[in-house]
Formats: C-alpha cells, sequence, structure tokens
C-alpha cells in the first residue's frame, strides 16, 4: 500500500509569514495526526482527527496554527504567523482503526515536512 | 504529555543482543505499549506493541513486566542500520500517542 504523502519537503520563510503543509494519509485509515518536532525532541502531538472531526488539539497553538482534514481524506496545517521558534519538522501519521490484524491502530508516519524561520 | 522514561542513551556492539528498558508506572488497564524508532533523517516507524504478553515479531521482541509498569525493547543481534533513536509511548484509550525523548541507541562496529 502507498505510504503517508507530504508536501513540501522543505520550506524556508522569513518570520510573520505564512505557511501551510499537506498530508495524505493511508487510503482508509480513520485517524490523521499531526506532530511537531524540534531538533533533538520527540514528536510533540499538535492535533489527532478521527474523519474530519477533531479528537485532541489540546497543544495546538491555536492564535497561529490551524488545521483542517475535510472530507475525512487529506489533511492542511497552517501556521499564520510564523515564528522563530516554528521551526521543526512537521510530521504528518495516520492509523486504522481496525480491531484485527498486526496493523491495528499502529502509527504510519509520512518522511515529514521540514519548516525553516529566518 | 508522555507518560514513560526512558534512558537518554546507549550503546551496544554490533552483532549482540540490545535491551531497551522503558517505566511506565502509571499505565492504566487499556493502555497499550507502542515502540517506535527514528532513523536519522526519517519519521518515526514502527517496532512492536503489546498489552500484557511478551510479543515478538521480524523486527524485535517486546517483555512486558507482570505488573505492567515496564517492559524492555529486544532486538537479539543489533546491526549498524539499528542505529536510532528508540520511543517507547503508551497508546491511550483516544488512540493518542505522546512521545517522550526516547533513547538514543549507538551500535559500535
Amino acid at each position: 500500500e502507498a505510504g503517508v504523502a507530504q508536501s513540501p519537503r522543505y520550506k524556508i520563510i522569513e518570520k510573520r509569514q505564512s505557511v501551510a503543509f499537506w498530508c495524505n494519509p493511508i487510503s482508509g485509515h480513520a485517524t490523521l495526526y499531526w506532530y511537531q518536532q524540534i531538533l533533538g525532541q520527540g514528536p510533540k502531538l499538535l492535533i489527532q482527527f478521527q474523519n474530519n472531526g477533531v479528537v485532541d488539539d489540546s497543544q495546538l497553538p491555536k492564535d497561529r496554527f490551524s488545521a483542517e482534514r475535510l472530507k475525512g481524506v487529506d489533511s492542511t496545517l497552517k501556521i499564520q504567523p510564523a515564528k522563530l521558534e516554528d521551526s521543526a519538522v512537521y510530521l504528518c501519521a495516520s492509523s486504522s482503526l481496525r480491531a484485527q490484524g498486526r496493523g491495528a491502530n499502529v502509527l504510519t508516519f509520512g518522511a515529514g515536512s521540514r519548516l525553516t524561520v529566518l | 504529555d508522555a507518560k514513560t522514561t526512558q534512558p537518554n542513551s546507549m550503546e551496544s556492539n554490533e552483532e549482540e543482543p540490545v535491551h531497551l528498558p522503558c517505566n511506565h508506572s502509571t499505565i492504566s488497564g487499556t493502555d497499550y505499549i507502542h515502540w517506535y524508532r527514528q532513523l536519522p533523517s526519517q519519521g518515526p516507524e514502527y517496532v512492536i506493541h503489546g498489552l500484557t504478553s511478551n510479543v515478538n515479531n521480524r523486527m524485535a521482541s517486546l517483555a512486558i513486566a507482570e505488573d505492567r509498569k515496564s517492559s524492555t525493547l529486544i532486538q537479539h543481534r543489533a546491526t549498524l542500520r539499528d542505529a536510532a533513536v528508540y520511543y517507547c509511548i503508551l497508546r491511550e484509550a483516544g488512540n493518542q500517542f505522546y512521545f517522550g525523548t526516547g533513547t538514543s541507541l549507538t551500535v559500535i562496529p
């Protein structure tokens, strides 16, 4: 099966500009996650969707970050305006809610989008 | 927030077994224990998961303590390609996965 697709792979912007990242999960995966990974740290969960509804966005800085998952398939994460501390890799992951099978409830990650804010 | 604690780093000699420990003393009865690893410049990849019983797959083995408050990821023969950051995570009832800082494994040739 095709993996989780993310774009762009790399983005360089100046502070106060805006940026958007796109994610297409594995076909049929109901749950989609966005993580932020700052250099040297573990991934931090920003938002979790189940189909097109938000399950958890408690760690999303809502004054500047927004995310949507229209039609319950692909998703977009937006940052506006960007700050220097937003420089990180933004990882998208998806998982299935199938009860059976070795893949049940296991995360599959994309390659990530690396953001540099100058 | 992450509910697991792991050593920051470990070393292993190539072709020797590696035991990576994880403590999760506040685990609830429905939390699954997941392990992921992250190779340099890549997204994390799934390694193994379990609930109560020990688990084996083609990548590794997972040993879970009887009280479930700790677990150990076992790689039977470390290779240079196993050098990565290994994350132990509790999958909570709402399917949330909170990562900690993980264990950076160095494999010595």
